[in-house]
């Protein structure tokens, strides 16, 4: 099992529509998990990023962690056709590493 | 700009070549990470250093690669012997030690032909 699973999609919602982007992870020790945003042919672009439990939001886009079933959510509101990108969860590497572990990415439609 | 800067943008270059890459990281910032892209795939971890040590090499980094940050500052990463395999988006990020948050360039493209 990768240590962090995620759809690629494509998921093509409707302009205005809320989004629900989800990625599951395999070790409980982790503290910390990301969400980027990326652009076709750029770097990816830090969103947020939650510690532990619970939720954190930042302006249209909510961020939640489950630890309890492993699962870290992004929710995106009232969406636009500008956030049309991929989105890619990330979790430490753990192991005592600095890096970050990144799920496949789910590439986004939002359709005007 | 005070961005992760990284040049060239796009590379094409010969199987069997040498390629050389480079980032400039954000200023202040003494963590400075390597990641490879492929089409379809999340960033995948290369290497890091914090200032100019390198302390952590993935086991991706095959004997090919070599990164250096001489002076805690910009980074070059160098593949020798290009293989077709190589071609990817080879990424660059930036962090202040502490904070979790990692800020990437964007990236140089290697076509190897």
């Amino acid at each position: 099992q990768k240590e962090v699973e995620q759809d690629p999609g494509p998921l093509s919602v409707p302009e205005g529509a809320i989004v629900s982007l989800n990625c599951t992870y395999s070790n409980s020790a982790f503290q910390y998990f990301m969400w980027y945003r990326q652009y076709s042919r750029k770097g990816p672009e830090l969103l947020m990023y939650t510690y532990s439990s619970g939720n954190k939001e930042d302006g249209r886009f909510t961020a939640q962690v489950d630890k309890s079933s492993k699962y870290i959510s992004l929710f995106i509101r009232d969406s636009q056709p500008s956030d049309s990108a991929t989105y890619l969860c990330a979790i430490p590497s753990g192991g005592g590493a600095d890096g970050l572990t990144f799920g496949k990415g789910t590439h986004l439609i939002i359709q005007p | 700009d005070t961005g992760v800067s990284q040049n060239p943008r796009h590379k094409i270059t010969k199987r069997g070549q040498n390629v050389t890459f480079r980032c400039d990281p954000i200023s202040e910032h003494n963590r400075l990470y390597w990641y490879r892209q492929t089409l379809g795939q999340g960033p995948e971890f290369l290497t890091y250093f914090q200032n100019e040590a390198q302390l952590e090499k993935s086991r991706l980094l095959s004997d090919r690669f070599s990164a250096e940050r001489p002076k805690g500052s910009f980074s070059t990463l160098e593949i020798q012997r290009t293989e077709q395999g190589d071609s990817a988006m080879y990424l660059c990020a930036s962090s202040l030690q502490g904070p979790p948050e990692a800020f990437f360039g964007q990236g140089t493209r290697l076509t190897v032909v």
